[in-house]
């Protein structure tokens, strides 16, 4: 079975902080993927990155980066420089290759996270 | 450019009554999945869609049924609504998403549901 954590519930950071984000995995596959996704206020899931088991090269899109790191199961989201449109809830997920073809999605509780101006 | 549009937005029922969530994407994909978001548990998979034809049970899918009533739609049934049911609810399909390429999931709008 597969399990990802988030700690954080909440944080909250005075805009242009800059702000991580921790995401703990847990799964037996060796081949799986991991995601981010932001749900802002209007409640949409919006797509943010994903990495597969075998690339741990960390990647950086404009403001956003992400630290992958196997040996301790952690996929960990930073903002730079935050704003206040970074306000959102941003969820870590896992999903294994199966059978079927479908790819289920194993969700973290979720991180709220408030950028104050 | 709709991608995956469900309905209805917003729906308030009383106990003991019965709807169906809609669900329909127009990006060809094979899968498609209904979660349920409740607060501090993330979002939980109720049924999924392998592929037209095909349906299987997720994590939570006691109170619910569904049917792929072709590759394009999906639709979650609940035959009598508890309150426990109450929650937001979000349809997906996965393929290649239209910006960055990857195989993803994209979701709908999401659909809050109260049952009182």
């Amino acid at each position: 079975a597969q399990k990802v954590t988030q700690a954080q519930t909440e944080i909250s950071v005075v805009e242009k902080e800059d702000v991580t984000l921790d995401c703990v995995y847990e799964t037996r596959d060796t081949t799986y993927y991991l995601f981010w996704y932001k749900q802002p206020p209007s409640g949409e899931l919006v797509f943010l990155i994903r990495r597969n088991s075998f690339d741990e090269q960390n990647e950086i899109s404009g403001r956003y980066s992400w630290n992958f790191q196997k040996s301790t199961s952690s996929f960990n989201f930073t903002i730079t420089a935050s704003q206040v449109v970074d306000s959102a809830v941003y969820f870590c997920a896992l999903s294994v290759p199966d059978s079927g073809s479908a790819r289920q999605l194993t969700f973290g509780s979720g991180t709220q996270l408030t950028v104050l101006p | 450019n709709a991608g995956v549009t469900q309905t209805p937005k917003f729906q308030v029922l009383k106990t003991g009554q019965s709807m169906t969530l809609q669900c329909a994407q127009d990006m060809n994909h094979n899968s498609m999945y209904w979660y349920r978001q409740d607060p501090g548990m993330g979002l939980r998979l109720i049924y999924y869609s392998a592929s037209e034809g095909t349906t299987d049970k997720g994590e939570v899918p006691n109170g619910y049924n569904v049917s792929r009533l072709n590759k394009r739609e999906f639709s979650l049934r609940l035959e009598s609504a508890a309150p426990s049911q109450t929650s937001v609810y979000f349809c997906a399909s996965s393929g290649r998403d239209r910006v960055s390429g990857a195989n993803v999931l994209t979701f709908g709008a999401g659909s809050r549901l109260t049952v009182l």
